[in-house]
Formats: structure tokens, C-alpha cells, sequence
């Protein structure tokens, strides 16, 4: 079975540009999650995607967006970038979203963003 | 709110011993899930294990076992026959309803490194 896949892997961009990032969740996984982690905030939670509705969503700005497709696959987007908006950006599937505490969630490999 | 406390930034263990990774929380929501995950230096999430707020039983999963102290509001991660390929960061998160969202909240990590 495949993996959470994350494209692309590695990113450049400059302040003030815009960029998108894809993920493609586990075979039959209807939940994705966004997360972003830094060296200084740590792993911190963007919003959650189920059946192509935000379910959950962090204490980010409005620069920040997503949406989830039919096939479940979703993107972050992120507009007006920031140095500040450099870091590692994590993507997780799972079966259900988190209606209840206790769900399981895979991770993919991550995007790597820096903002020159 | 909640919050996720590591205080230990590294550990070093001996291969083949076992290794305690410490983890406090603090949530006033009565049901909230425990997890830990591994993130060795390639950057991809691993799920190790799960602990619910109401499980009266500690969790397993092989050589993880979560000490869950509900009272003390600690999880701690016990790494039993410690291998070289557990050498990585481990974080330690909730997920309990906040304000009638499901935000999952990550601890800062510890990295662990395991000699031969």
C-alpha cells in the first residue's frame, strides 16, 4: 500500500510570491491534515480536510489556505510568503477525521519551503 | 489550552537498553488522546503509539509502552532493547476538543541517541 506522498519535496521562493503544495493521502484515507515545522515554533497544526470540508483548523493566517478534492487529495496554499513561512511542511492522512480524540495518523515526507 | 511538555532535549542510551522519554500535558478536557511519534533525520512522522483518556490500561506496541499517569498528567514513552535505528527525534501530542475543534498539540521533541 502506498504512502502519504508530498510534491514537491523541495521549494525556493521569494518574499511576497505564492506557492502550492499537493499531498496525496493514503489509498482510501478521507482526512488529511497540514502541519508546519520550525526549529522555532516546532510542529505546530494548519487545518484538516475530510470529504473536502475543513474540519479543524490552527491559529494561522488567512494566508494560509487549502482545500481537499474528490479523491480525497489535498493543497495548502500559501500567499504573500514570508521568511517567517520557511519550513518543513508536513501532510498526514487518515481514515476519519478527528470527531474523537483517538485516530491514527500517517505522515508523508514532508515539503521543504525557504523563502529567500 | 493545551500544552505538551518535553523536558528532555537529548537522550543517550546503550543499545539494547531501555530508555524512558518524558512527557507532561495539561488539557480541562476529560477526553483527549496521548500520542507519540518518532521523526528520524529524513523528516517523516512516525506513529509509535496511542494512549485514550479513558483507557485503563497502559498501551503497547512492541518495544513501545506508554506509562500513562493520568493523575500526574504524564505519558511517558518507554523504548524497551533500544536499537540504533531508534536514533531520531520523538514527539510527544495531544488532541482534545478545544472550543469544539480537534487541535493537536505537539511537544517540542526529544532526540534521542542511541549508542552501539
Amino acid at each position: 500500500k502506498a504512502g502519504v506522498t508530498q510534491t514537491p519535496r523541495y521549494l525556493i521562493k521569494t518574499r511576497g510570491q505564492q506557492v502550492t503544495l499537493s499531498c496525496s493521502p493514503i489509498s482510501g484515507h478521507r482526512s488529511v491534515s497540514w502541519y508546519q515545522q520550525t526549529p522555532g515554533q516546532g510542529l505546530q497544526f494548519l487545518f484538516e480536510y475530510f470529504s473536502e470540508t475543513q474540519r479543524n483548523k490552527g491559529n494561522f493566517p488567512g494566508r494560509f489556505s487549502g482545500r481537499q478534492f474528490s479523491n480525497s487529495r489535498s493543497e495548502m496554499n500559501v500567499s504573500t510568503l514570508e521568511l517567517g513561512d520557511s519550513a518543513l511542511y508536513l501532510c498526514a492522512s487518515s481514515l476519519n477525521f478527528a470527531g474523537t480524540a483517538s485516530y491514527e495518523q500517517y505522515f508523508g515526507p514532508g515539503t521543504r519551503l525557504t523563502v529567500t | 489550552a493545551q500544552k505538551i511538555t518535553q523536558t528532555q532535549p537529548g537522550m543517550f542510551v546503550q543499545e539494547k537498553e531501555a530508555v524512558t522519554l518524558d512527557c507532561t500535558y495539561d488539557t480541562s478536557d476529560p477526553s483527549y488522546g496521548l500520542f507519540w511519534y518518532k521523526q528520524p533525520s529524513s523528516g517523516e512522522m512516525i506513529f509509535l503509539i496511542y494512549q485514550g483518556s479513558y483507557d485503563q490500561q497502559n498501551a503497547t506496541e512492541g518495544r513501545y509502552s506508554l506509562n500513562f499517569q493520568k493523575a500526574r498528567k504524564s505519558a511517558n514513552l518507554v523504548i524497551s532493547a533500544s536499537q540504533l535505528g531508534d536514533s531520531a527525534m520523538y514527539f510527544c501530542a495531544m488532541r482534545g476538543a478545544q472550543g469544539g475543534s480537534y487541535i493537536p498539540t505537539f511537544g517540542r521533541g526529544t532526540s534521542l541517541i542511541v549508542h552501539p
